[in-house]
């Protein structure tokens, strides 16, 4: 299974500012996605984070507020840009390798999140 | 559109006695699924999933699911809880190869599980 890491793990934002949050993959994986879990919340997908090309977002999201950088298959960003405090949720991204011999097919494995506050 | 359904919103049982989680999904198509927890603080871990064959699947942790295509469901159990069970629960669904949302993942409500000793 693949190891997946977030910096970082929380921070304390002020209202109008960006954090950029890393995810970085101890393997190389085809996919990767990221996630938001609102408080109290399940998870909703953000976006698709391609490697080499724009990331595909979901219906709700957009690039202006999250800008997505994957200049590889181990490592991604997500970028929460011009902060309210209903951005106040964690971050997760995941990483799969869908369709590869040998290895978990359509499996996630997520990092341990990213715990964004925002006042 | 794909869609999962955990009933439960939290569930409390005594250390030692039997547990279900009850998760039903809307898929067209022959769904992946999918069981997580979350403990406090921290990020996914998967427990167990299925992809096809055997309805009954094992997962780590004494967990295991079985898949009713009949009824939709993918219900989660074991047989004695564990203290260290207390966790929020998800169930999954996602897509199989092809097709724009191939690899997403949608997921339940969540049910948080409380472990009474």
């Amino acid at each position: 299974s693949a190891v997946i890491s977030q910096k970082p793990s929380r921070d304390i934002c002020q209202r109008g500012t960006s954090l950029t949050i890393q995810c970085q993959v101890d393997s190389q994986v085809t996919m990767m996605f990221w996630y938001r879990q609102q408080p109290g919340q399940s998870l909703t997908l953000i976006a698709t984070a391609n490697q080499g090309s724009e990331a595909t977002y979901e219906s709700g999201f957009v690039i202006d507020k999250f800008p997505i950088s994957r200049p590889n298959l181990t490592f991604s960003t997500l970028t929460v840009s011009n902060m309210s405090p209903e951005d106040s949720s964690i971050y997760l991204c995941s990483g799969a390798n869908p369709g590869l011999p040998g290895l978990s097919t359509d499996t996630q494995y997520f990092g341990p999140g990213t715990r964004l506050t925002v006042l | 559109a794909q869609s999962v359904t955990q009933p439960d919103i939290h569930i409390t049982v005594s250390e030692g006695a039997s547990l279900e989680l009850r998760c039903n999904y809307s898929y067209g198509a022959t769904p992946y699924l999918f069981w997580y927890v979350q403990s406090p603080g921290q990020g996914l871990q998967l427990l167990l999933k299925y992809f096809s064959g055997d309805t009954l699947v094992q997962g780590i942790k004494g967990f295991e699911a079985e898949f009713k295509r009949s009824q939709s469901s993918f219900n989660l159990r074991k047989p004695s809880v564990h203290w260290s069970d207390a966790a929020e629960y998800f169930c999954a669904v996602g897509r199989i190869a092809g097709g724009t949302s191939y690899g997403k993942l949608t997921f339940g409500q969540g049910t948080i599980l409380t472990v009474h000793p």
